[in-house]
């Protein structure tokens, strides 16, 4: 069974610092790897999406790299900001189709920036 | 905006009364999913549909029903609200089975059964 983890749980940085959020997997036979970010009392935001080909995706001030056989995954935020204060939370697809494909979440780090 | 849409957005209901969650998609996509999501249990998945015309549990699926109404609407029914059915609950959507672009979520719905 696929199980994934998220390390910190938590985490507070004072604004312009740069930070890296760490995922790990348990089992290295995935198609894909997503990062999410949900706001307090709100629904969860796409943010990169790696397929299991690639090494690392970027999008603005993140960028997110995949190790899929060590079973890792960071997710990098240069020059952090008070408004990227929210939990993140990274899920794992597994290859195949069926039920067996079913995303699995990570436990989530909550990221707190401060001025 | 495309995405996919919730309704209602906030519920209380009373031990015993049924409901009806609402989602919506506007990306063509083949699969839906419904997840609830409690402190300290991360995201589970209620109920999905691979594909229209078809339904199949999760890991809690028990107390929940769900239509797949056609392509874009999937629903989530309560018939006997239970305390312990209060969370907040997330309607998904992906290409099948999540192949392609990855999953797409709405913005939820936090139901209180009291």
């Amino acid at each position: 069974k696929q199980e994934v983890t998220q390390i910190p749980a938590a985490l507070s940085v004072p604004e312009g610092e740069n930070l890296v959020l760490n995922c790990s997997f348990t089992d290295s036979a995935i198609y894909n790897l997503q990062w999410f970010r949900q706001d307090p009392g709100k629904g969860l935001t796409s943010l990169l999406l790696i397929q299991s080909s690639q090494r690392e995706q970027t999008s603005g001030r993140l960028n997110a790299s995949l190790d899929k056989s060590s079973g890792r995954s960071t997710l990098y935020i240069a020059a952090s900001q008070p408004g990227d204060s929210a939990t993140y939370l990274c899920a794992v697809r597994p290859g195949g189709t069926g039920t067996a494909s079913k995303l699995t979440f990570g436990t989530g780090t909550r990221l707190q920036v401060t001025l | 905006n495309a995405g996919v849409t919730q309704t209602p957005k906030f519920q209380v209901l009373k031990t015993g009364q049924s409901m009806t969650l609402q989602c919506a998609q506007d990306m063509n996509h083949n699969s839906m999913y419904w997840y609830r999501q409690d402190p300290g249990m991360g995201l589970r998945l209620i109920y999905y549909s691979a594909s229209e015309g078809t339904t199949d549990k999760g890991e809690v699926p028990n107390g929940y029903n769900v239509s797949r109404l056609n392509k874009r609407e999937f629903s989530l029914r309560l018939e006997s609200a239970a305390p312990s059915q209060t969370s907040v609950y997330f309607c998904a959507s992906s290409e099948f089975w999540g192949l392609g672009n990855g999953y797409t979520f709405g913005s939820g719905t936090r139901l209180t059964v009291v």
